[in-house]
């Protein structure tokens, strides 16, 4: 069975550039997350989805990050503008359900120079 | 607010022995999950193990296992007959029942000498 599919897998961008990163959930799962590892601040969650409505989206730092999932099998995460202190890995992960064990993605190694 | 703690940013097990890896968690819920993950150096986030609290026996995935004490709200992770695939870095990680985001901890790397 496919995992969760994330890409693009390493993104490296300039300050002020549009960035978007995607997911693939795995198929049959319902609650999609989006989380965020970096040195200082750990993992942490940025929004998650539950049947493609967003659940819980106070992690979102700011403006300038927005998610979509447009269907069940796909969700977005765009920064615009990108800055240097979104350079992390971006993780995506699926669940069955809200109540289920989350499965992870590979991540997305963003750098913003 | 929940918070996971995991106390020591680095261990170090030799080959075949055992090893355990602290946890603490604070949390005035009845309703919840407690899981361990293991980050290689691929960035991979796998899943070892996982322990809802209304179980009172203790899970084990093969060479791995949970002591999950609820009262003192610890939940350590024991990993036996240490291999050298098991050199990662380790997250212990905590989800109320009805809601859907985990909460790490801060992570333990963990070598393993040959």
């Amino acid at each position: 069975d496919a995992g969760v599919i994330q890409s693009p897998r390493h993104e490296v961008t300039e300050m002020g550039q549009e960035v978007t990163l995607r997911c693939k959930p795995i198929s049959g799962h319902n609650s999609l997350f989006w989380y965020r590892q970096t040195m200082m601040r750990g993992l942490e969650l940025l929004i998650y989805f539950n049947n493609n409505v967003p659940i819980d989206d106070s992690g979102m730092p700011e403006d300038r990050f927005s998610a979509k999932m447009p269907n069940a099998s796909f969700s977005t995460l765009k920064i615009q503008p990108s800055e240097p202190r979104d350079s992390a890995v971006y993780f995506c992960a699926s669940s069955l359900s809200r109540r289920e064990t989350q499965y992870f993605g590979p991540g997305t190694r963003l750098l913003v120079l | 607010a929940q918070t996971v703690t995991q106390s020591q940013p680095e261990m170090s097990v030799q080959e075949a022995e055992t090893v355990t890896l602290s946890c603490t968690y604070d949390t005035s819920e009845s309703d919840y999950y407690l899981f361990w993950y293991k980050q290689p150096p691929s960035r991979q986030m796998i899943l070892v193990i996982r322990q809802e609290a209304y179980k009172q026996q203790n899970a084990t995935e093969n060479r791995f296992s949970v002591n999950f004490q609820k009262a003192a709200k610890s939940f350590s992770l024991k990993i036996s007959d240490s291999q050298l695939g098991d050199a990662a870095m380790y997250f212990c990680a905590y989800r109320y029942g009805s809601q859907g985001n985990l909460i790490f901890g801060k992570g333990t790397k963990l070598s393993v000498k040959p």
